[in-house]
């Protein structure tokens, strides 16, 4: 079946730094790619669609410049938080589609800033 | 948006009761699945159903995309079964999911 493989698992980051997060389909080519962001006891919350070769599309009121998504091959899209503060504190999870199997998503990775 | 509504929220179950968490949408989708989240957060993949009946060992689930709704069957419940279940929903296969607000489920020994 298909494999998403997202890292790192766990990041604690100082504020003001910036945080990267991988997200790789193992085992099969997304053009498309998703990022999630979830908050304690909470749904999952649609941050933007990543799209490989262009620019992602964010939903509305997720800031552009403070979460950059880049698609640069089939595999692999990477999220990063720019100028991390605590309330950017949160789970963060990456998806991918498979026609008729529908999506798979990372482990997830839980950020931390103090 | 399409709305996703689940439910019950909470659901407490002895261990090998049997249960039923239903996921009520808004629209017509093309893409319907159902998630476990462990308590690690990992979102597990039990099934993409966007019509139909499909069975994997305890688990069943059903959707009749006429009437918009899907449910997940869960049967001689175990305590790993514990955790959050999520229905999500697509107009497209490739298209952003819209998420319900999931069904917590806790299994008692």
């Amino acid at each position: 079946g298909a494999v998403v493989s997202q890292h790192p698992s766990r990041v604690i980051c100082k504020s003001g730094t910036s945080v990267k997060i991988e997200c790789r389909s193992l085992d099969f080519q997304a053009t498309t790619m998703f990022w999630y962001r979830q908050f304690p006891k909470q749904s999952l919350m649609l941050m933007a669609t990543s799209n490989e070769g262009s620019k992602a599309t964010y939903e509305q009121g997720v800031e552009k410049d403070k979460f950059l998504i880049n698609h640069a091959s089939l595999t692999l899209s990477t999220l990063t938080v720019t100028s991390a503060h605590p309330e950017d504190s949160s789970f963060y999870i990456c998806s991918a589609s498979q026609t008729n199997y529908g999506y798979t998503f990372g482990s997830g990775t839980r950020l931390t800033v103090v | 948006g399409i709305q996703v509504e689940q439910s019950p929220p909470d659901l407490i179950l002895q261990e090998g009761a049997n249960s039923t968490l239903r996921c009520n949408f808004s629209d017509s989708v093309n893409n319907l699945q159902w998630f476990h989240q462990n308590p690690w957060g990992q979102l597990i993949n039990l099934f993409y159903i966007p019509s139909g009946t499909k069975q994997n060992g305890r688990l069943s689930a059903t959707t009749v995309a006429t009437e918009r709704y899907s449910l997940l069957y869960i049967s001689s419940s175990q305590t790993t079964d514990s955790g959050v279940y999520f229905c999500a929903v697509a107009y497209t296969n490739a298209g952003k999911s819209t998420f319900g607000d999931g069904t917590t489920l806790t299994v008692k020994p």
